[in-house]
């Protein structure tokens, strides 16, 4: 059972416009959220995070945005740029939440933001 | 540049053919991890070392082995590869467990003919 969830496998945004990316997760012992992104041949390359004692955490044109009633949080980026066209995983950890303190990854939604 | 390294990029093996897929990182991470992610799918974690404490997940399946025999390094050994076996191996680092951010390797790509 998937305990982190993105459900849009895909996205298309025009260049200069947000780009909103969703996650969902079923754990609530889950504390700290990463997002991931990956370009074709690479390995995940880290992005951002956010703490669970947090509802908002910036940096530069990205944003996380964490729902912990909801369990849900989210990535802006604002503005796209064609340079972030890639795949972006949201992960989970959290030391009681079943998995040791390691990451539960999402299926990834690929991104593509044309010029 | 403090990195993980995975070798090969590509490795092609035949079925049930014993294969090794190698990783070694020079940022000195006390831990050291295995995920496996096919097509369309999440990263599935295989199993991690806490320096030297070896940790299986539950539904990793035996025909998969892992060694690290220093901190540097760490091997995962396929014994009978099967065709669904054929995914992108990831390699990781965290400074602890539990520390958040994972510095992932390039991945090796695994063919089973």
């Amino acid at each position: 059972d998937q305990q982190v969830k993105q459900n849009s496998p895909s996205l298309s945004v025009q260049e200069g416009r947000i780009s909103i990316l969703n996650c969902d997760y079923t754990n609530s012992m889950f504390d700290y959220f990463l997002w991931y992104k990956k370009y074709p041949a690479e390995g995940p390359t880290f992005l951002i995070s956010i703490s669970s004692i947090k509802d908002k955490n910036e940096d530069g044109r990205f944003t996380v945005f964490l729902n912990k009633s909801a369990k849900h949080l989210s990535l802006h980026i604002v503005p796209s740029q064609p340079g972030d066209s890639a795949v972006y995983f949201c992960a989970a950890s959290g030391i009681d939440g079943g998995s040791q303190g390691n990451l539960i990854f999402g299926k990834g939604t690929k991104l593509s933001v044309k010029p | 540049d403090a990195m993980v390294i995975q070798n090969p990029r590509y490795q092609v093996t035949q079925f049930g053919k014993p294969v090794t897929l190698s990783c070694s990182q020079t940022l000195n991470h006390n831990v050291m991890y295995w995920y496996q992610q096919k097509s369309s799918q999440a990263p599935k974690l295989l199993f991690h070392y806490y320096d030297k404490d070896f940790n299986n997940e539950a539904d990793t399946p035996d025909n998969f082995q892992s060694r690290r025999p220093n901190t540097s390094f760490c091997f995962l050994d396929i014994r009978s590869p099967g065709l669904g076996d054929a995914a992108m191996y990831l390699c990781a680092t965290s400074r602890d467990r539990g520390a958040g951010g994972y510095t992932f390797g390039s991945g090796t790509r695994l063919t089973v003919v």
